[in-house]
């Protein structure tokens, strides 16, 4: 059935590396978020994508984080270099525009040492 | 800043009881939606409820808005220990549709 799939599951790495996420949204869906969840600032919208294009960003620390659409079927998320305050648990949820709910994915945990 | 607030941000009851949580927003809204997330889960969606709505039901769901107070409220009737669960409330502002998450409330069911 349809859903939407993180790649990795889990990552955990070393301060200062790059880390890339992945997400293959739900085929047809054309507005995907990515979602950061932490127990202390609970679900953050990082960014989120219309037809591939950054609708709004501005959730997203600049300098070190980056979001693409490289085709429709894949989104990224890239974090370099990664911070131990960057462990959270990511997720991306796809969408129809002119349809409010969101399908979540599964999340990737990450933990940066 | 988080556009929803949930409360309480725990709640414990006994099977068959009826849980209720309530929602509060800051700007106008397209609609509101609910969402449950189980442990080490993604978030499912529940139920939506649009700004010229009052109330709705689905199954053992109800909800209720009131957008003169920007509050929602879930209540879960007959609940049962598979209920228990993270119960986040989302909005979407009227300039777009930008998805924004409550702190959510932990609903434990005890058996």
């Amino acid at each position: 059935d349809a859903r939407v799939t993180q790649t990795p599951r889990h990552k955990v790495t070393e301060m200062g590396q790059e880390v890339t996420m992945r997400c293959q949204p739900i085929l047809g869906h054309n507005t995907v978020f990515w979602y950061r969840q932490t127990m202390m600032q609970g679900l953050e919208l990082l960014a989120y994508f219309r037809n591939r294009a950054p609708l709004d960003d501005s959730g997203m620390p600049k300098d070190r984080f980056s979001a693409e659409m490289p085709d429709a079927t894949l989104a990224t998320l890239k974090i370099q270099p990664s911070e131990p305050r960057d462990s959270a648990v990511y997720f991306c949820a796809s969408g129809l525009a002119g349809i409010p709910e969101a399908f979540f994915g599964q999340g990737t945990r990450l933990t940066v040492v | 800043s988080q556009q929803g607030e949930e409360d309480p941000q725990a709640l414990s009851i006994q099977e068959g009881e009826n849980a209720t949580m309530n929602c509060s927003y800051k700007t106008s809204i397209n609609n509101l939606q609910w969402y449950r997330q189980n442990s080490g889960r993604g978030l499912v969606h529940l139920i939506l409820i649009r700004s010229n709505e009052r109330e709705k039901h689905s199954g053992r769901l109800r909800v209720t808005l009131d957008t003169s107070k920007k509050s929602s409220s879930l209540l879960i009737t007959a609940s049962r220990a598979a209920d228990t669960a993270s119960y986040f409330c989302a909005t979407d502002g009227t300039s777009g549709s930008r998805l924004t998450f409550g702190e959510g409330t932990q609903l434990t069911v005890n058996p």
